[in-house]
């Protein structure tokens, strides 16, 4: 079965440091790939996402993404972080064909002092 | 445009009892997914509805069911409610199923058994 692991639950950082969230997932055929934010008392926002092609995404106020196939990995990167993307970060995956059925990780909780 | 509407936003049940809940997709969208959120399994999907059919389904027992209206507004029912049903319940709606559709959520329905 598919499945999404992110590998930190919580992060805590400073603002203007840099962030990477790891993802992996399992599956052994094409996946499209996103991560969707969660901001405090907000519903659930698309990033950014992978389908195809250039495996440097990039996303909604300055988050990107790395696609790497051959570690089945979408890293989240942002160079510097702000107090305002103290949020809820989830990686999802879509196997190929599987309509708008994603499997989720289980989310990263981001805090980020001013 | 309106976002993903979700009634109502809080429910009290009892084990055993029933429940409805609606979702109100984003005008023109015409793709319907629900999904469970709870603190232990994260997110995960329950069934998607396009076109009044049901396309996809997760791995939830036959007490979860749903429906979509020809106006793509959806509901999904739980019956012979359990303790851990209680959970944070989501709607995302699409476009269609094509992987340029990406999904909206709604803010959710938050459902507790007692």
């Amino acid at each position: 079965a598919q499945s999404v692991s992110q590998h930190n639950h919580h992060v805590i950082l400073s603002e203007a440091a840099s962030l990477e969230l790891g993802c992996n997932y399992s599956y052994g055929g094409t996946v499209n790939l996103f991560w969707y934010v969660q901001y405090p008392g907000q519903h659930l926002q698309l990033l950014l996402k992978y389908f195809s092609g250039d495996p440097l995404v990039k996303g909604i106020k300055g988050f990107e993404a790395e696609f790497i196939k051959s570690k089945f990995s979408f890293n989240l990167r942002k160079p510097s972080v702000q107090w305002s993307d103290t949020a809820e970060y989830f990686c999802a995956v879509n196997a190929n064909q599987a309509g708008t059925a994603l499997i989720f990780g289980k989310g990263t909780t981001l805090s980020v002092s001013s | 445009k309106a976002g993903v509407t979700q009634t109502p936003r809080y429910l009290i049940k009892t084990r055993g009892q029933q429940v409805t809940l609606s979702c109100s997709p984003i005008s023109g969208h015409r793709s319907v997914s629900w999904y469970q959120q709870t603190p232990g399994q994260g997110l995960q999907f329950l069934f998607e509805y396009f076109s009044e059919t049901q396309r996809n389904k997760g791995n939830f027992p036959g007490r979860f069911s749903g429906r979509q209206f020809s106006n793509s507004r959806s509901e999904m029912n739980v019956s012979t409610l359990e303790l851990g049903d209680s959970a944070l319940y989501l709607c995302a709606s699409s476009f269609n199923r094509g992987e340029n559709s990406p999904l909206h959520f709604g803010n959710g329905t938050r459902l507790t058994v007692t």
